[in-house]
């Protein structure tokens, strides 16, 4: 059974900061994965989507790199501002047209 | 972009009322409807997956009586939660997708049952 971890749960950082936020998943065979944005009390935003045959994408200042073979993706975000401050989730699907399985997020708190 | 459209936004009500949720998809068709559920500073976990015309199928441990999903047309998607009660409070979020494209989700219900 697929399972996805994020580390940190939680991170603070002082606007202007680079950060990485860790997505793991346990089994490697999966048909791409995405980071979403979840802001508190609504919905997701799709941030990014890496299909699996992808290696990395660029989205401003978020890039998304993918490690099929590890089970690993990193989510880099440049210059983070107060804007930033989210929850962070990762999801991978294992076949097309199934659903995504998600981590439990990590929550970004990004101080001016 | 493609929008799907969740309502309500935001219930409260008696235990033992049926409360229900729909999902709709404003620009596209959604052949495929997901519906998920997050308890507080959990993870999205999906809860059934509909295809239009068709039944729903209910993951591992979701009682299909009790949350009964419809999927009637290419843009619209129901979920109905029967006789809820307090441990049933949570944030549910549906996602819509035409064919293999990517899901695109609501804004969420988030529901509270005293």
């Amino acid at each position: 059974k697929q399972e996805v971890t994020q580390i940190p749960a939680a991170l603070s950082v002082p606007e202007g900061e680079n950060l990485v936020l860790n997505c793991s998943f346990t089994d490697s065979a999966i048909y791409n994965l995405q980071w979403f944005r979840q802001d508190p009390g609504k919905g997701l935003t799709s941030l990014l989507l890496i299909q699996s045959s992808q290696r990395e994408q660029t989205s401003g200042r978020l890039n998304a790199s993918l490690d099929k073979s590890s089970g690993r993706s990193t989510l880099y975000i440049a210059a983070s501002q107060p804007g930033d401050s989210a929850t962070y989730l990762c999801a991978v699907t294992g076949q097309a047209g199934t659903a995504l399985i998600f981590g439990k997020g990590t929550t970004l708190s990004v101080s001016s | 972009g493609a929008v799907v459209s969740q309502h309500p936004s935001w219930v409260i009500c008696k235990s033992g009322t049926s409360v229900k949720i729909e999902c709709r998809s404003l620009d596209f068709q959604a052949t495929t409807m997901f519906w998920y559920r997050q308890f507080p500073k959990q993870s999205l976990m999906l809860m059934a997956t509909s295809n239009e015309g068709s039944k729903a199928t209910y993951e591992q441990g979701v009682e299909k009586d009790k949350f009964l999903i419809n999927h009637a047309s290419l843009t619209l998607s129901t979920l109905t939660v029967t006789s809820a009660h307090p441990e049933d409070s949570s944030f549910y979020i549906c996602s819509a997708r035409s064919g293999d494209g990517p899901q695109h989700f609501g804004d969420g219900t988030r529901l509270s049952i005293l």
